[in-house]
């Protein structure tokens, strides 16, 4: 299995702040990652695939970046909305999640 | 509008069987792969297994194998997920997630999901 390890496990900022979240893969997945945000209840909702790509309709103010083993989710400017779970996924081989990143508010 | 439905929550005595289904809606069901994906209360998220759009192949996680088996029915457009043998770590939320179709769209992630359904394993 390829192990995803996401730092960090939990975060606090301020709305307008500017906020990193890093997924590190145990051995090279290429760019097959994407990024999830869920909120309590609620099924994930896809932000981010094939490392960099943004799923339509998802605002700007997110972007990913990285390949290999190492990749980046950036929220720019954060909104009300943006306190949530975020999630990276591997599709390199048989899928795998990290395991979460806590977004609360400062 | 594109939309999975799942059936509603489950409560299960240990050792029984559970069988999920996710009825597809408002796009091609027989294009694409069809993912299971399980939570724990309070815990992330664990991958289960893939069937793929016509039904006579999947691929299932190690943990699960032996356990699990996903079928999909093409005249309902609904696949579903039974998992036997239920222990009490199995209580979480199940979800059916849809993966693209690559080609300038979404490719080896999950566009679509279901709203999950709550299985409960208690004696």
């Amino acid at each position: 299995d390829i192990q995803m390890t996401q730092s960090p496990s939990s975060v606090s900022a301020s709305v307008g702040d500017r906020v990193t979240i890093t997924c590190r893969a145990s051995q090279g997945i290429s760019s097959w990652l994407a990024w999830y945000q869920q909120k309590p209840g609620k099924a994930p909702k896809l932000l981010i695939y094939t490392a960099s790509s943004l799923q339509s309709g998802v605002p700007s103010r997110f972007s990913g970046s990285g390949s290999a083993t190492d990749f980046t989710l950036t929220i720019s400017s954060l909104e009300p909305e943006d306190f949530a779970t975020y999630y990276c996924q591997q599709a390199n081989s048989l899928p795998t999640f990290g395991q979460g990143t806590r977004l609360e508010i400062k | 509008q594109v939309q999975l439905v799942q059936s509603g929550a489950e409560v299960k005595k240990p050792g029984a069987s559970v069988k999920v289904s996710c009825k597809a809606s408002g796009y091609t069901f027989t294009n694409y792969y069809m993912h299971w994906v399980r939570q724990a209360p309070g815990q992330g998220l664990e991958w289960m297994g893939v069937i793929n759009p016509s039904g006579d192949n999947t691929n299932y996680a190690p943990r699960f194998q032996g356990r699990v088996t996903m079928t999909r029915d093409t005249p309902t457009n609904k696949v579903y997920m039974e998992l036997s043998s239920l222990r009490s770590e199995d209580t979480a939320v199940y979800y059916c997630a849809r993966e693209g179709l690559g080609g300038g769209n979404v490719w080896k992630a999950y566009d679509i999901w279901g709203q999950g359904t709550m299985v409960t394993v208690s004696s």
